[in-house]
């Protein structure tokens, strides 16, 4: 059965880079090519907002308002997905998820981590 | 990329149906059949409950139902039980090509009363 773990710091100053790894377990990331391997994030208290997905072998996409400042990217060699948000600000505190997508719908979610933005 | 639009609350009683909407634009619900429905309890991971606008992921009760019409979507729960109150979420594939990306709702909080 499929498994994404998410991991990386809890708390991130204003303006450096936020980093977030995602270990999947189950599945190989570069199984097939009808999966995508997407973020979204949470605000707490608030809704869901998609960042970006990325195939293997193919293009990345990311939300229009996000582009140019972030970077979705697969580590084959460990079976990871990894997430950079640089220049980061208090908007980006959210509950960080890793899911995978098939035809833009996340079928298999991580349970999450939380990333403080705070000096 | 404007959010697509879902009402912030709906409710009912136990056993009875509850319709949600999820409206957006002729670039994203109206342009594609890849809408999807997710439920979210207070604490967990959302979770995955219609895909490609009215499929079932395995598990996932005929309860819950699916439907589009032009640029509105809808989920549509019957037999309510006191376990479906949970927040509800709709996204859509949007953009084309390249800059092709995926936009959620604002959510629904669904009460069960």
């Amino acid at each position: 059965q499929l498994q994404l773990q998410e991991s990386g710091p809890g708390l991130v100053k204003p303006s450096e880079t936020l980093s977030l790894t995602c270990t999947v377990s189950g599945g190989s990331i570069i199984t097939t090519n009808i999966y995508y391997w997407a973020w979204v994030r949470q605000p707490p208290g608030k809704g869901l907002e998609w960042i970006g997905s990325v195939r293997y072998g193919g293009s990345s996409f990311y939300k229009p308002s996000l582009r140019g400042r972030v970077t979705i990217s697969l580590d084959t060699s460990n079976n990871q997905v990894s997430l950079k948000v640089r220049s980061v600000t208090a908007a980006d505190t959210a509950v960080y998820y890793c899911t995978r997508e098939v035809e833009s719908s996340s079928h298999s979610w991580g349970q999450g981590t939380l990333v403080t933005v705070s000096s | 990329q404007s959010a697509l639009t879902q009402p912030p609350s709906a409710s009912g009683s136990p056993g009875q149906s509850v319709t949600i909407s999820c409206t957006g634009s002729s670039s994203d619900v109206g342009a594609y059949n890849y809408v999807s429905w997710y439920q979210q309890h207070p604490g967990k991971a959302p979770k995955l409950i219609i895909y490609e606008v009215s499929k079932w992921p395995a598990g996932v009760p005929d309860r819950f139902s699916g439907s589009k019409s032009g640029n509105t979507a809808s989920l549509t729960v019957s037999g309510l039980q006191a376990e479906d109150e949970a927040d509800y979420y709709c996204s859509s594939h949007a953009g084309s090509n390249n800059f092709a990306y995926v936009v959620f709702g604002g959510g629904t909080k669904l009460t069960v009363l």
